[in-house]
């Protein structure tokens, strides 16, 4: 059975970096057949991708372009994981981040969610 | 970018009556090469992840309901709750993964009459 574990934390100040890690179990971050990615959801924007990284012979990312300029989200092989980072956040990116594996089938694996607070 | 818009966005439905809910895509989802939509539904509640209920936007995840159905192609497709249970209420959304940035509608709210 896979499964997410979201770690990081929950308060950040604006324009700092918000940083999360995703820790799998029961897969691999290095799969050919999946992706990794974040998500988050607030009350203005719904729920909105922010990108992903994946293994196809060798590394890809992929990112929203709202965050394009922030965001980067990177694979650690040797603790089976992954991570998202933000930079120079805002209020506006209050919000619960979300990790979740991709497959063909959509997103089947969620992790518990982090409730992230920009605030000084 | 592929734009999802659900319909409605809050929906009411006594006990035991059907729920449906419409996704249309400002571009079709419709893969010829494998003959796939590339559209799940996902079911939230408060303080849970998002759970994913239907792919290729009419298989059933294993362990979903059947009561639980999906229909359409292309750039119109529904969710459809056979007979609504207490358990069932939640916010619902549609989403394309056929091209990043993947998408999501902006969710329907639903309540029990």
């Amino acid at each position: 059975q896979v499964q997410l574990q979201q770690s990081g934390p929950g308060l950040v100040k604006p324009s700092q970096t918000l940083s999360l890690t995703c820790a799998i179990s029961g897969d691999s971050v290095s799969s050919n057949s999946a992706s990794w990615d974040w998500i988050r959801q607030s009350p203005s924007r719904g729920l909105e991708w922010l990108g992903r990284t994946y293994y196809r012979s060798k590394w890809y990312n992929d990112y929203a372009v709202s965050v394009k300029s922030r965001v980067t989200v990177n694979p650690d092989t040797s603790k089976n994981q992954f991570s998202l980072q933000l930079n120079s956040v805002t209020p506006e990116d209050t919000a619960v981040y979300y990790c979740a594996r991709k497959n063909t089938c959509g997103m089947d694996v969620w992790g518990q969610g982090t409730t992230v607070t920009v605030s000084s | 970018d592929i734009v999802m818009t659900q319909s409605p966005d809050s929906l009411a439905v006594s006990l035991g009556e059907r729920a449906t809910i419409n996704c249309k895509s400002s571009q079709s989802v419709f893969y010829s090469s494998n003959n796939k939509n590339y559209l799940a539904w996902y079911q939230h509640k408060p303080g849970q992840p998002p759970k994913l209920l239907i792919y290729w936007a009419s298989t059933r995840e294993s362990g979903v309901p059947d009561r639980f159905s999906g229909s359409g192609s292309g750039t119109d497709f529904t969710l459809t709750i056979s007979s609504l249970q207490a358990e069932d209420v939640a916010v619902y959304y549609c989403q394309q993964y056929c091209s990043t940035p993947y998408s999501f509608g902006q969710g329907t709210k639903l309540e029990i009459k």
